[in-house]
């Protein structure tokens, strides 16, 4: 069984601060992937960044980063220096290799508001 | 361009109805899926398709059909045994097997389903 977890349900901010978003995960396999998505307003879900389980290294994109510990099974989201057009609905997801099927499984997602 | 098209975007259904929700796709993906998407809940998997004429049930697919007739379309029909149907509906795209991992899944801008 997998399961991504998510609990921030709602993070409010002010413009220019920086905000994490934390995503926890289980699975019993050693081989496994990784996923942020940005939802923005008009629906559709834009694919932001794949992790596989033997890459450990933090990435960084600009003003976004993550921060991927296998010892904790976390790959936690950080937006430095936040923007109004941050305001998205951001999903965690997790794709096992085991069983075939790859589809990727969805954390209930974190709503970002960003003030101007 | 490619990408995958979802009609309408917004639909209004009576109690008892049937109604179906549309997905066309122009990138040549084998695969396609439909997500549910409410408030706090994530998303989460109704059925998946990885070739024509053959498709699965997901995690909640208990009120709900489709079909594969052709690789660039997987309609949802959501039936009058859906007991709550009013959700935001996404529908999905992706190359088969592993290699959609890294080639990413490719989302529609969604449904939004509403039970009057």
């Amino acid at each position: 069984a997998q399961k991504v977890t998510q609990a921030q349900t709602e993070i409010s901010v002010v413009e220019k601060e920086d905000v994490t978003l934390d995503c926890v995960y289980e699975t019993r396999d050693t081989t496994y992937y990784l996923f942020w998505y940005k939802q923005p307003p008009s629906g559709e879900l834009v694919f932001l960044i794949r992790r596989n389980s033997f890459d450990e290294q933090n990435e960084i994109s600009g003003r976004y980063s993550w921060n991927f510990q296998k010892s904790t099974s976390s790959f936690n989201f950080t937006i430095t220096a936040s923007q109004v057009v941050d305001s998205a609905v951001y999903f965690c997801a997790l794709s096992e290799i085991s069983g075939g099927s790859y589809i990727p499984t969805f954390g209930r997602g974190t709503s970002l508001i960003v003030h101007p | 361009d490619g990408g995958i098209t979802q009609s309408p975007k917004y639909l209004f259904r009576k109690e008892g109805q049937n109604v179906t929700l549309s997905c066309e796709q122009n990138l040549n993906h084998d695969a396609m899926y439909w997500y549910r998407q409410d408030p706090g809940q994530g998303l989460r998997l109704i059925y998946y398709s990885q070739i024509v004429n053959d498709f699965q049930k997901g995690d909640i697919a208990e009120g709900y059909s489709v079909s594969r007739e052709k690789k660039e379309s997987f309609p949802l029909t959501v039936t009058s045994a859906q007991k709550n149907p009013t959700a935001f509906y996404l529908c999905a795209s992706s190359i088969v097997g592993a290699r959609a991992i890294i080639y990413g899944y490719t989302f529609g801008s969604g449904t939004r389903l509403t039970v009057v």
